[in-house]
């Protein structure tokens, strides 16, 4: 069974400063992996995505990650946090479920901070 | 603009009631649509798997009698909590995914449920 590991409840940083969410993962194939972000009392928004193509992934709002397969590792980054970038975000692998149906498994979430 | 689209986003009721949540895809026809739940402060944790015309399959420890899934076109799914009690507050979110290797999952708003 797929597994998703973040490594940090929670970070905060200070505004204009770099973000580093980590993940890591667990897969007995070539996994699809995202990583969604959730403003308080709202659904998941998907940040971005990665499926076999390029190692390196960009997103939306900044957001970057890098699959590196070597070290199980789906690392989620930002060189500059905005204010609005405070929210929770889930790392996310994808599993075979009822009748090809791609099931999610969620990590259990970092949240951001940031600091004016 | 929003892909899925999610009601009530809040419901406040007394115990025993049923509270019926509704799922609409909107931007396309989802065979499959996800219902998750999610405690204060934790992870999305999938409930069930409902498939367009047939029956939910849901995940283990999950009650099929108390939360039941319909799923009766390929633009909706509604899900409905009987008889519902306290411990039956949280916040319930819906997905859909156009199917296939690696696509994303689109996720509503939420809904909000406290049983009083």
């Amino acid at each position: 069974a797929q597994s998703v590991t973040q490594l940090d409840s929670h970070v905060s940083v200070s505004e204009g400063t770099p973000v580093l969410l980590r993940c890591n993962y667990s897969s007995s194939y070539s996994p699809s992996l995202f990583w969604y972000v959730q403003h308080p009392n709202k659904g998941l928004q998907l940040l971005l995505k990665y499926t076999s193509a390029a190692t390196l992934v960009k997103g939306i709002n900044g957001f970057e990650a890098e699959f590196k397969k070597s070290e199980t590792s789906f690392h989620l980054t930002k060189p500059s946090a905005h204010m609005s970038d405070a929210a929770e975000y889930f790392c996310v692998v994808s599993d075979k479920g009822v009748q090809g149906a791609q099931k999610l498994v969620f990590g259990q979430g970092t949240r951001l901070t940031i600091n004016p | 603009g929003a892909v899925v689209s999610q009601h009530p986003s809040w419901v406040i009721c007394k115990s025993g009631t049923s509270v019926k949540i509704e799922c609409r895809s909107l931007d396309f026809q989802a065979t499959t649509m996800f219902w998750y739940r999610q405690f204060p402060k934790q992870s999305l944790m999938l409930m069930a798997t409902s498939n367009e015309g047939s029956k939910a399959t849901y995940e283990q420890g999950v009650e099929k009698d108390k939360f039941l899934i319909n799923h009766a076109s390929l633009t909706l799914s509604t899900l409905t909590v009987t008889s519902a009690h306290p411990e039956d507050s949280s916040f319930y979110i819906c997905s859909v995914t156009a199917g296939g290797s690696g696509k994303p999952q689109h996720f509503g708003d939420g809904t909000r449920l406290s049983i009083l």
